[in-house]
């Protein structure tokens, strides 16, 4: 799986939009890029995944640099519930016996009133 | 609209007992998993499942069993419990597909105390 950097913490105040950076410059051709998000002492929530196109659900936008080296996570408008652990993980589709999904530090947000 | 549901919520244990975690999802998932997060640590594969009647260790299976006899169902037991699995349980389900891009949909997982 290719590695990925995210900000250790940011805040966003309540009501706007919050964009979530990540980035994977050794991603490979057939990675795609999810993001997860664990909220204190609950199971971890899945959010979106995209390939190369820039995808949108109810939830969030994942947005994609063209060269997808680098990617966006958009929460349009934050409310104090979306204050979590957010995941950017980069991973190919997978064959039996390695199915393992690995998260690694991500990035605090803090929803601020 | 219950997902991924994970019985007990919280459990405490003396060393040497044993008890078995229920994991059952609605999702009609052809894979399920069971991994435990312990505190500063990301999550660490148990053992995991591709379908019906099969399954497979991950990174940290000893000390664990687990059956899948019915699709909707994963169970991890412990046989005899130890204090080193004082953890958060996690079970998670994905859709079919061997190379499939599916995400892994997770419960709010079992907290496990071993005194």
């Amino acid at each position: 799986d290719a590695k990925t950097t995210q900000p250790p913490s940011m805040d966003c105040a309540e009501g706007r939009a919050a964009n979530l950076p990540c980035n994977h410059s050794t991603i490979s051709g057939n990675e795609y890029v999810y993001w997860y998000r664990q909220i204190h002492s609950q199971g971890p929530q899945y959010i979106i995944h995209g390939l190369k196109n820039n995808e949108t659900n109810e939830m969030a936008s994942l947005i994609i640099t063209e060269d997808r080296k680098s990617s966006t996570l958009i929460l349009p408008h934050a409310t104090l519930r979306d204050t979590a652990v957010y995941y950017c993980i980069v991973r190919a589709p997978r064959g039996f016996g390695n199915e393992k999904l690995t998260f690694g530090t991500g990035t605090r947000l803090t929803i601020i009133p | 609209n219950a997902g991924v549901t994970q019985t007990p919520k919280f459990r405490v244990l003396k060393t040497g007992q044993s008890m078995t975690l229920l994991c059952a999802q609605d999702m009609n998932h052809e894979y399920m998993y069971w991994y435990r997060q312990d505190p500063g640590m990301g999550l660490r594969l148990i053992h995991y499942s591709v379908g019906e009647g099969t399954t497979a260790k991950g990174e940290v299976p000893d000390g664990y069993n687990v059956s899948r006899l019915k699709k909707q169902n994963f169970l991890l037991g412990l046989e005899s419990a130890a204090p080193s699995q004082t953890s958060v349980y996690f079970c998670a389900s994905r859709g079919k597909g061997e190379y499939s891009n599916q995400p892994q949909h997770f419960g709010d997982g079992t907290r496990l105390s071993i005194l």
